[in-house]
C-alpha cells in the first residue's frame, strides 16, 4: 500500500519550456502533497505544501510563480516548471501523506533543460 | 525551527557487520521520526519509524531507538548486506497538519562483499 506515482520520470527540454510533472496516490488520499529538490549528493530540499483544494505555502526563495502548483484532487498534485532554464535542471520528487500518516514518495523525475 | 544533524556522511561496512546511523533534532516538540532508504535515481522509500511514546522498534534486521531527553535517535542495521548499500536519511517532524518534516543531511552507507 501507499504507492506514489510521479511522471515523468525523466525529461529533456530545450530552454525557456514549461515542463509539468505529475504526482499521483494511488491508493490514499492525499490531503497533503509535497514537492522537493534534490541536488547531487544533497538532501532534499522542501519547496512547497499543498493542501487539497488550497494553495500551495512555498519555502522562502522558492519563486511560486516559476513553479506552479496545483493540487486539484485528493490523488493528484502537479508542479509545472515555467520558462524553464538550466539553472532549474535537477531531481524533483515529490511525496503524499494522508491525515497523520507517514508521507511517501514518488521516484522522482530528472529535470535536464538545454 | 527544527534542525536535524545527522552522522556520519559516509560509513563503509563489511557484509555481515552491523551499521549505525545517528540524528540529532533541536525541537523538542518533534514527536515523529522516520528513516527513508533513497537508492540511486529513486525516490525516498520510508524504511521504519519511531513515536516519541516509544523508545526503540524493531523491523527484522533494521532497529531505531529513541532517546527524547537527549534529542538523538539512531538507525541500526544488523547483519548488513550489499543491498543495503544507498543513501539513508533521518527526519523529524511533529503530528499536528503544519508542522514540516525536515531531513538529515543524509548518510551514504557502502556495504562491501
Amino acid at each position: 500500500g501507499a504507492v506514489v506515482s510521479q511522471h515523468p520520470s525523466w525529461v529533456i527540454c530545450k530552454s525557456g519550456t514549461s515542463v509539468k510533472i505529475e504526482c499521483r496516490s494511488l491508493d490514499f488520499q492525499a490531503t497533503t502533497m509535497f514537492w522537493y529538490r534534490q541536488f547531487p549528493k544533497q538532501s532534499l530540499m522542501l519547496m512547497a505544501t499543498s493542501n487539497e483544494g488550497s494553495k500551495a505555502t512555498y519555502e522562502q526563495g522558492v519563486e511560486k510563480d516559476k513553479f506552479l502548483i496545483n493540487h486539484a484532487s485528493l490523488t493528484l498534485s502537479t508542479l509545472t516548471v515555467t520558462s524553464a532554464h538550466p539553472e532549474d535542471s535537477s531531481f524533483y520528487i515529490c511525496s503524499a501523506k494522508e491525515g497523520t500518516q507517514p508521507q511517501h514518495f514518488g521516484d522522482g523525475t530528472r529535470l535536464s533543460i538545454l | 525551527g527544527e534542525n536535524v544533524e545527522q552522522h556520519p556522511s559516509t560509513l563503509s561496512v563489511q557484509e555481515g557487520d552491523s551499521a549505525v546511523i545517528k540524528c540529532t533534532y533541536s525541537d523538542s516538540a518533534s514527536n515523529y521520526f522516520p528513516w527513508y532508504k533513497q537508492e540511486l535515481g529513486k525516490g525516498p522509500q520510508l524504511i521504519i519509524d519511531i513515536r516519541s511514546n516509544v523508545g526503540e522498534k524493531k523491523d527484522q534486521r533494521i532497529a531505531v531507538t529513541l532517546n527524547k531527553t537527549a534529542k538523538h535517535f539512531s538507525l541500526h542495521i544488523t547483519e548488513t548486506q550489499p543491498e543495503d548499500s544507498a543513501v539513508y536519511f533521518c527526519a523529524a517532524s511533529g503530528d499536528t497538519g503544519g508542522f514540516k518534516t525536515i531531513f538529515g543531511a543524509g548518510t551514504r552507507l557502502f556495504v562491501k562483499a
